[in-house]
């Protein structure tokens, strides 16, 4: 079956520093989708990239999905604490489903 | 406008007991998508309705079952409950299937 593989699992950043999560799928997407969820509280849909090595960037946060479509990054320029959370990525086939990745769970040291 | 909302927020179940969770989804999204979260497995899909069709299944035994309304409000089917089904249960929709959900703040089911 698919599976979508997310590294690194947890990530412990000084404020300021940069953060960096990749996400790795075992067959072609058609698209990858990335969402946020901070602690206590739901996944936030973030972006979609649909196109081979497309960037994507929304202020702090740069996403990259790559030119064979089965991986995919965020990285985060300067984190906040507001940065806190669980980042996931979500691949999907176009088979009406998503599979999401294992997230990773950022941790801002003010 | 209103997001997508779940019901109850919190349920407490016995072992061998069923449960039944609900989904509101956004006005105008007819995708309606259930996801199981645990800290053990992260989010596993269950199973997606699109327009009253189930579209997609996850790989969950047949005591997980769903079915989506005319009006797009979907409900979540667990029978013969065991401990392993403690999980936040998040709901999802979109307009179109597959693109940029919408999670509801999910139903705890905890099961004694």
């Amino acid at each position: 079956g698919q599976q979508v593989m997310q590294i690194p699992q947890y990530q412990h950043v000084q404020e300021g520093e940069d953060f960096t999560t990749y996400c790795n799928s075992s067959t072609t997407l058609s698209n990858i989708q990335w969402y946020k969820q901070r602690p206590g509280g739901h996944p936030v849909f973030l972006i979609q990239l649909v196109k081979s090595g497309e960037v994507k960037k929304q202020k702090r946060l740069t996403f990259q999905f790559g030119e064979a479509k089965k991986n995919s990054s965020l990285h985060i320029t300067a984190t906040q604490t507001t940065d806190v959370g669980t980042y996931f990525c979500a691949g999907s086939t176009g088979a009406n489903n998503l599979f999401f990745g294992t997230g990773t769970r950022l941790t801002v040291i003010p | 406008k209103a997001g997508v909302t779940q019901t109850p927020r919190y349920l407490i179940k016995t072992r061998g007991q069923q449960v039944t969770l609900s989904c509101s989804p956004i006005s105008g999204h007819r995708s309606v998508s259930w996801y199981q979260q645990t800290p053990g497995q992260g989010l596993q899909f269950l199973f997606e309705y699109f327009s009253e069709t189930q579209r997609n299944k996850g790989n969950f035994p047949g005591r997980f079952s769903g079915r989506q309304f005319s009006n797009s409000r979907s409900e979540m089917n667990v029978s013969t409950l065991e401990l392993g089904d403690s999980a936040l249960y998040l709901c999802a929709s979109s307009r179109v299937s597959g693109y940029g959900y919408t999670f509801g703040s999910g139903t705890r089911l905890t099961v004694v």
